[in-house]
């Protein structure tokens, strides 16, 4: 079964440090989406891509965070330096086009980052 | 202010009863609404949807109930199963724009055996 596979799986680093996210989601799924989930709440979106290009990252950190999606393929969510409200669980979704309105998104098993 | 609300944050039931889940959203612009099920370091797994078109669907033992004058939609789990101890959440989609999803806080059920 296909699945949206995230690395690394969990992480720790510093503060002030520069810490980075890669997905890949599921072949042929053309929305990718970043969420946030902190301990306790549900998850937050902080990007949403179609294809390469980002339709909505209002409740992105820009001062810190960035996401990309070059190819329109797998992605890279990066923060820049961290701080210790970052920590977190990141997950990737995705979910399908093809010719009809997106349905359910399908989520990575997430990255736990701890920031020290 | 929080679209998706899901007012229990835990639920106690015995294996084999009835689990209910509940969920209220404010915006009326939602169209289209989601369950997820997430264990504890895992990503969240979809579990089923419901169109705002329709009141009920049903998949095996799970059977979600949409009440839009009321705003309101439901989980229902029977039986439950000690497997279906996790965190649950609710999400809603608006219709038009970006299709994002909207989440609530969770619900974490516990089936005792």
């Amino acid at each position: 079964e296909a699945e949206v596979a995230q690395s690394p799986r969990y992480k720790i680093t510093e503060k002030s440090q520069a810490v980075a996210f890669w997905c890949d989601p599921i072949s042929g799924h053309a929305t990718l989406y970043w969420y946030r989930q902190i301990l306790g709440q549900g998850p937050e979106l902080l990007v949403q891509f179609q294809d390469e290009s980002v339709v909505d990252d209002s409740q992105l950190p820009k001062d810190r965070f960035s996401a990309e999606r070059l190819k329109g393929v797998d992605s890279t969510l990066k923060i820049q330096p961290a701080e210790l409200g970052d920590s977190a669980m990141y997950l990737c979704a995705s979910s399908g086009r093809g010719g009809r309105r997106n349905t359910e998104a399908f989520f990575g098993q997430g990255t736990r980052l701890t920031v020290v | 202010d929080q679209q998706v609300k899901q007012n229990s944050p835990s639920l106690s039931v015995q294996e084999g009863r009835i689990s209910i889940l509940n969920c209220d959203y404010t915006n009326s612009m939602f169209d289209y609404f989601l369950w997820y099920k997430k264990y504890p370091a895992e990503g969240p797994t979809f579990l089923i949807s419901i169109s705002s078109i329709k009141d009920k669907n049903e998949d095996g033992r799970f059977t979600v109930f949409l009440n839009k004058s009321a705003k309101h939609l439901s989980l229902h789990i029977v039986p439950s199963q000690p497997g279906d101890s996790a965190v649950y959440f609710c999400a809603a989609r608006t219709q038009g724009g970006s299709e994002k999803l909207v989440f609530g806080k969770g619900t974490k059920l516990t089936v005792n055996p």
